[in-house]
């Protein structure tokens, strides 16, 4: 089945403890990107990666790192979590051209 | 922000009603697309209309896209029960830049049975 696949689905974590929330695409897509989900806020991206080791930086990147050294994966790293990124994150993955996203189930993070 | 925005932010409506809801963007895109999301999960892309096309039906759905005015319509006809969801606009800009697709806020759509 194609898919993308997040882990963990639900973490909460404190203050400062480095974590990260990987993500797995299988149907061989170019571009991948990580967003956020906040209440009135909308999904806004954090960053994107257009192919492997070609990364760049959305609309909210402060505090976040990524790295693609494999087209399939593409992990979303906090070094230092705070309590502001407490939300929903989304990985989602699209093949280049024009054409549909497809999104993983979630993660639900809270940093205490 | 770059971010559009959709408009009612909520709408409900009864079993076989149609649902309209709209979306308005700031700068020019490469297209325009929508998407489902069910409570708290995974958001699921509907349609894709590009900005050289004015309107595009996919089943139940009907997209129409007016440049001039910077604005999209999604439109769900016969509307169910299982419709009930948020649904988001999302815009790729000019440029052919799909990596860089951004969202609105999203209209929540509750149908009643």
């Amino acid at each position: 089945e194609a898919q993308v696949t997040q882990n963990p689905r639900y973490l909460i974590t404190v203050t400062g403890k480095k974590l990260t929330v990987t993500c797995s695409q299988n149907m061989n897509h170019e571009y991948m990107s990580w967003y956020r989900q906040d209440p009135g806020l909308g999904l806004r991206q954090i960053y994107y990666s257009m192919n492997v080791e070609v990364t760049d930086k959305g609309d909210v990147p402060e505090g976040y790192k990524v790295s693609r050294k494999e087209k399939r994966n593409f992990p979303l790293i906090l070094e230092s979590p705070s309590p502001n990124q407490t939300s929903l994150y989304f990985c989602a993955s699209s093949p280049p051209g024009e054409d549909g996203y497809t999104f993983g189930s979630g993660t639900r993070l809270t940093v205490v | 922000s770059q971010q559009g925005e959709e408009d009612p932010q909520a709408l409900s409506i009864q079993e076989g009603e149609n649902a309209t809801m709209n979306c308005s963007y700031k700068t020019s895109i490469n297209n325009l697309q929508w998407y489902r999301q069910n409570s708290g999960r995974g958001l699921v892309h509907l349609i894709l209309i590009r900005s050289n096309e004015r309107e595009k039906h996919s089943g139940r759905l009907r997209v129409t896209l007016d440049t001039s005015k910077k604005s999209s319509s999604l439109l769900i006809t016969a509307s169910r029960a299982a419709d009930t969801a948020s649904y988001f606009c999302a815009q790729s800009p000019g440029g052919g830049s799909n990596y860089k697709l951004t969202f609105g806020k999203g209209t929540l759509l509750t149908v009643n049975p």
